[in-house]
């Protein structure tokens, strides 16, 4: 059964530092790896999708690294904004098609 | 664009009721997924399907039952409801097919209370 670990469940930053936040997950067999963002009472957003044959993805300040050999991903924040404030999370699609998802990590930006 | 629509968008139950959630997307997306997300436990699959007509159980799918007639719609039915079905319910979906590795969009969630 495929387990994906995100911590710590949460994380405090000053606004303006870089941060990484780190996904790990125990059955290396998997097509993609996704990296979403939750804001309170809202849905998800996908943010960055890693194909299993991919090392990383890059969308403006943001960065995700696969490491899928030792079952690992970080999602890359450069010069944290309040904005960024929200839940982070991270899924993996496995060979059964499953999407399993990260408890997630709440980020919290201070101004 | 409508993406995946779910709805309802709220929705108060009595205990032991019934009701059917429905979700749709228009990007003619072969797998479709229902998950449950509560505090501390995080999204849990409830039931998933990987095209119209086919159906298959996630971690969490006792007191869930799911129908894929159509390709465009997904429906999670909720036979007895119980306090514990207390949740909020998403509904996602992807290219599947041989393009596993495609991303998986997301609705906005129905918020269900069973008092």
């Amino acid at each position: 059964k495929q387990e994906v670990t995100q911590i710590p469940a949460a994380l405090s930053v000053p606004e303006g530092e870089n941060l990484v936040l780190n996904c790990s997950f125990t059955d290396s067999a998997i097509y993609n790896l996704q990296w979403f963002r939750q804001d309170p009472g809202k849905g998800l957003t996908s943010l960055l999708l890693i194909q299993s044959s991919q090392r990383e993805q890059t969308s403006g300040r943001l960065n995700a690294s696969l490491d899928k050999s030792s079952g690992r991903s970080t999602l890359y924040i450069a010069a944290s904004q309040p904005g960024d404030s929200a839940t982070y999370l991270c899924a993996v699609t496995g060979a059964n098609s499953k999407l399993t998802f990260g408890k997630g990590i709440t980020l919290s930006v201070r101004p | 664009n409508a993406g995946v629509t779910q709805t309802p968008k709220f929705r108060v139950l009595k205990t032991g009721q019934s009701m059917t959630l429905l979700c749709a997307q228009d990007m003619n997306h072969e797998y479709m997924y229902w998950y449950r997300q509560d505090p501390g436990m995080g999204l849990r699959l409830i039931h998933y399907s990987v095209g119209e007509g086919t159906t298959a159980k996630g971690e969490v799918p006792d007191g869930y039952n799911v129908s894929r007639l159509k390709k465009q719609n997904f429906l999670l039915g909720l036979e007895s409801a119980a306090p514990s079905q207390t949740s909020v319910y998403f509904c996602a979906s992807s290219l599947g097919g041989y393009r596993r590795h495609t991303e998986a969009f997301f609705g906005q969630g129905t918020r269900l209370t069973v008092v």
